[in-house]
């Protein structure tokens, strides 16, 4: 157990419709990211917080956002959903940004039917 | 832009048997270097990392790797493979020296062990 959580574990929505991955990462960390493994494109880095700051972006797509809060847990917010949005997303958190050890959390299963 | 290639997509070993992955990097300058595990199901677990110092480094479950710079290779190996090592592995790079510290992940390999 890595001590990231995230929820829901599966979660199964149809297209154009909204979703909301949530993660809460291990007690000391600082940073989250977001990450989306799917069979065609593998592990992609989504997007980085580090303490409520959007700190780098990457193949996110802009119907996708995200934003940490206060307490430091994380969202994911997926709108518009397209078949090809059926991915496991994974959220992993490290200490701070220098640091760069990621622990993962077990990932959010979305399949858009 | 930085890269990794897991060359071995799917690789079978007889349990009692070694193990290496391999693991190949494109980075212009040292990078962090790491190996996760993925179980059916599951998510990544940290295996072992590299930041600086010696180039062999020891990870959980038995597993070790080496950084060869000259090569920019970090392959990953085990002397004697366990049936409940049967998973998927991932080699890492994440760079030291910009501020986008997001991890690239190499395409995976997939150990398959034979009892």
């Amino acid at each position: 157990d890595s001590g990231v959580t995230q929820t829901p574990k599966h979660l199964i929505t149809a297209t154009g419709q909204r979703v909301t991955l949530r993660c809460s990462p291990r007690s000391e960390d600082l940073s989250v990211y977001w990450y989306q493994q799917s069979l065609d494109q593998g592990l992609q880095f989504l997007i980085h917080y580090y303490n409520g700051e959007e700190r780098a972006k990457g193949n996110i797509l802009e119907r996708f956002s995200a934003q940490q809060f206060p307490d430091l847990h994380s969202e994911l917010n997926l709108s518009s959903l397209e078949l090809g949005d059926s991915a496991l997303y994974f959220c992993a958190s490290s200490v701070d940004y220098r640091t760069d050890t990621q622990y993962f959390g077990p990932g959010t299963r979305l399949t858009v039917l | 832009a930085q890269s990794v290639t897991q060359p071995d997509i799917h690789i079978t070993v007889s349990e009692g048997a070694s193990l290496e992955l391999r693991c190949n990097y494109s980075y212009g300058a040292t990078p962090y270097l790491f190996w996760y595990v993925q179980s059916p199901g599951q998510g990544l677990q940290l295996l072992l990392k590299y930041f600086s110092g010696d180039t062999l480094v020891q990870g959980i479950k038995g597993f070790e790797a080496e950084f060869k710079r000259s090569q920019s290779s970090f392959n990953l190996r085990k002397p004697s493979v366990h049936w409940s090592d049967a998973a998927e592995y991932f080699c890492a790079v994440g760079p030291m020296d910009t501020g986008r510290r997001a991890l690239t992940f190499g395409s995976g390999t997939r150990l398959q062990v034979q009892p």
